[in-house]
């Protein structure tokens, strides 16, 4: 079965530092997809950053990008510059039969001035 | 370009009561799918839709149905309401023809719905 593990409850990181959340995954299939989303206070869930299995650059938008390591299946989202409004819950998901997003329990980043 | 739209964003129920929650998806998208989101967990997958009827489904109970319209808009129905259905409702919309990228599956703001 599918599964996606974010071992990091919390994170504390101070603004203007880089912060990397980690994600590992566990598929049998070869062909996959992997999200990263934001989750602020609201509720609504924000799209970072995706990652095709077959992609062989790693994935970036602005400050944030995916650290894809396919062989030990992990797929960490960094972001550099950490600024107050990052702070939020971090999702990391995985596209299941091209239908249903698999997502981990999240991390809770904190930015601190 | 209106994103994904869900109504309503907060809602009261009582134990045995039915709730209908709606979404719109983002212009251009044709698929819509609803994840329930108990507090401090992650998303579930609950079903998706895609022409008008349902394409996978979740580990959820058949108290939880759903209905997709012509113009792709969604609602989900949850009928004998439990304590324990309290949670955040997403709905994500995407595109089928377009493939699982990320630049496809974007969410709503959520329902969140509280059971009494």
């Amino acid at each position: 079965a599918q599964k996606i593990t974010q071992t990091q409850p919390g994170m504390f990181v101070q603004e203007k530092e880089a912060v990397t959340l980690d994600c590992t995954y566990d598929t049998s299939d070869q062909s996959y997809g992997l999200f990263w989303y934001k989750q602020p206070s609201s509720g609504e869930m924000i799209f970072l950053i995706y990652q095709g299995s077959y992609d062989e650059q790693n994935a970036t938008e602005g400050r944030y990008s995916l650290n894809f390591q396919k062989a030990r299946k992990s797929a960490n989202l960094v972001i550099s510059a950490s600024q107050l409004g990052d702070s939020a819950m971090y999702f990391c998901a995985m596209l299941q039969a091209g239908t249903a997003l698999i997502f981990g329990k999240g991390t809770t980043l904190s930015v601190s001035s | 370009d209106a994103g994904v739209t869900q109504s309503p964003t907060h809602l009261i129920k009582t134990r045995g009561q039915q709730v209908t929650l709606r979404c719109s998806p983002k212009s251009g998208h044709d698929t819509v799918s609803w994840y329930q989101q108990a507090l401090g967990q992650g998303p579930q997958f609950i079903f998706q839709y895609y022409e008008e009827e349902e394409r996978q489904r979740g580990n959820f109970p058949d108290r939880f149905s759903g209905h997709q319209f012509p113009n792709y808009s969604s609602e989900l129905n949850v009928n004998a309401l439990l304590l324990g259905d309290s949670a955040l409702y997403l709905c994500a919309s995407s595109s089928i023809g377009t493939g699982p990228t990320g630049n496809t599956i974007y969410f709503g703001e959520g329902s969140w719905l509280t059971v009494v």
